[in-house]
Order: structure tokens, then sequence, then C-alpha cells
């Protein structure tokens, strides 16, 4: 029972662009919400958070946008750069129990230069 | 900040035998994380440690997992006898205890059964 959904395994966007990424989730007790970055043979990096009260976040070219009655948050960054290829995980997790963290299973980027 | 680091960072083992990884950290992190993430899936959560207390386990984890925390700073996951749906990559995380904050990841031990 996947609680956190990326639909998208991958994504292709040209530098400079927008990319978009894309997660869904089910439970309604997830409160605060958190993207990671991946390269191979390393483990996940933090990239952003957001927390429920809030419906966007912004860090630099990131940006976290959470609709709460849709149960979607997006991932955008502009402009897109080759660096930022890797592969992105959704994660989410609730004030009941923050030491749980369910993971998406990840869209991977490709920025093409 | 020198980051959580994990050792090794793969093993090859033939199946029945026993295996034990080892999470070092963030030094001033309270909370440590053991997932495990298959191929074309995110992590999944397998326990949690807060300082030597093991207080969350997920049902992930058989009874031939078992982790440790002796002395609340490493900590070691085991697993006995070994079988080849084990391989995959075994994810060590820590947090600061407190409010809702981020987990930091290791670079993670690759687990190959054969």
């Amino acid at each position: 029972d996947q609680q956190v959904k990326q639909n998208s395994p991958s994504l292709s966007v040209q530098e400079g662009r927008i990319s978009i990424l894309n997660c869904d989730y089910t439970n309604s007790m997830f409160d605060y919400f958190l993207w990671y970055k991946k390269y191979p043979a390393e483990g996940p990096t933090f990239l952003i958070s957001i927390s429920s009260i809030k419906d966007k976040n912004e860090d630099g070219r990131f940006t976290v946008f959470l609709n709460k009655s849709a149960k979607h948050l997006s991932l955008h960054i502009v402009p897109s750069q080759p660096g930022d290829s890797a592969v992105y995980f959704c994660a989410a997790s609730s004030s009941y129990n923050f030491n749980k963290f369910y993971f998406g299973s990840g869209t991977k980027l490709n920025v093409k230069p | 900040d020198t980051g959580v680091s994990q050792n090794p960072r793969h093993k090859i083992t033939k199946r029945g035998q026993n295996v034990t990884f080892r999470c070092d950290p963030i030094s001033e992190h309270n909370r440590l994380y053991w997932y495990r993430q298959t191929l074309g899936q995110g992590p999944e959560f397998l326990t949690y440690f807060q300082n030597e207390a093991q207080l969350e386990k997920s049902r992930l984890l058989s009874d031939r997992f078992s982790a440790e925390r002796p002395k609340g700073s490493f900590s070691t996951l085991e697993i006995q006898r070994t079988e080849q749906g084990d391989s995959a990559m075994y994810l060590c995380a820590s947090r600061k205890t407190g409010s809702q904050e981020t987990q930091y990841f290791g670079p993670g031990t690759r687990l190959l059964v054969l």
C-alpha cells in the first residue's frame, strides 16, 4: 500500500527550462513533506521541505507547492541545469510519528544541455 | 559536519551467510534510522533508534534482521541467513531530536546475495 506516489518514472527537460516533478499522497495525516535528490552510488540528499501550514516554499531555483485538498505536491526547478540530472524522491511524514518517512518511487530527471 | 558514513559501501555474499553493516551518524544527532531501497523504489523504513533505544521496527524487519546501537552513537544492522531477496541498498539516516526536521542520509551499503 503505497501512500506516496510519483507516477512519472522519468522526465526530460532542456537546460534553462522549467522542470516540474509531481507527487501525490493518500494519507491525510501527512503534514510534512520533503524532496530529496539522489545521484548514482550516493545516498539521498535533502533538497527542500514544506509544512502543511504553508502552500509554497522557495529556496533559490527550487520551489515546492503543496495542494492539501488535492493531496498533491510538486517541485519546480527554474532554470534547470544539467547538474540537476538525478533521481528525485518525494517523502512525507506525520506529526503523529515524524520519525517515519514514506517515500515515493522517484522520478529520474534528465536535463539536456 | 562530516555527514553520515556507512561501511562497507558494497557487500557480495552467498545465500545463507550472515552480513553486518555499520552506520556512523552525524555526531550531534541522537536519532538514527535504517531504510532499505530496492531497484525502482524509494527507501522503505526499517527501524529507528533514539539514543540506544530501538523505538520502532517495520514489519519488513523479519526475525533474520537485527539492529543495535549499543552506546547511542554508531549502529549496526545484521542480516542472518541471507536470502536473494535481501539484495538491496541499505541506507542509514540521522536527525536531531525535537521538532520535525529532515533526516540526513549516508551513501548506503549495496548488498548482493548470490
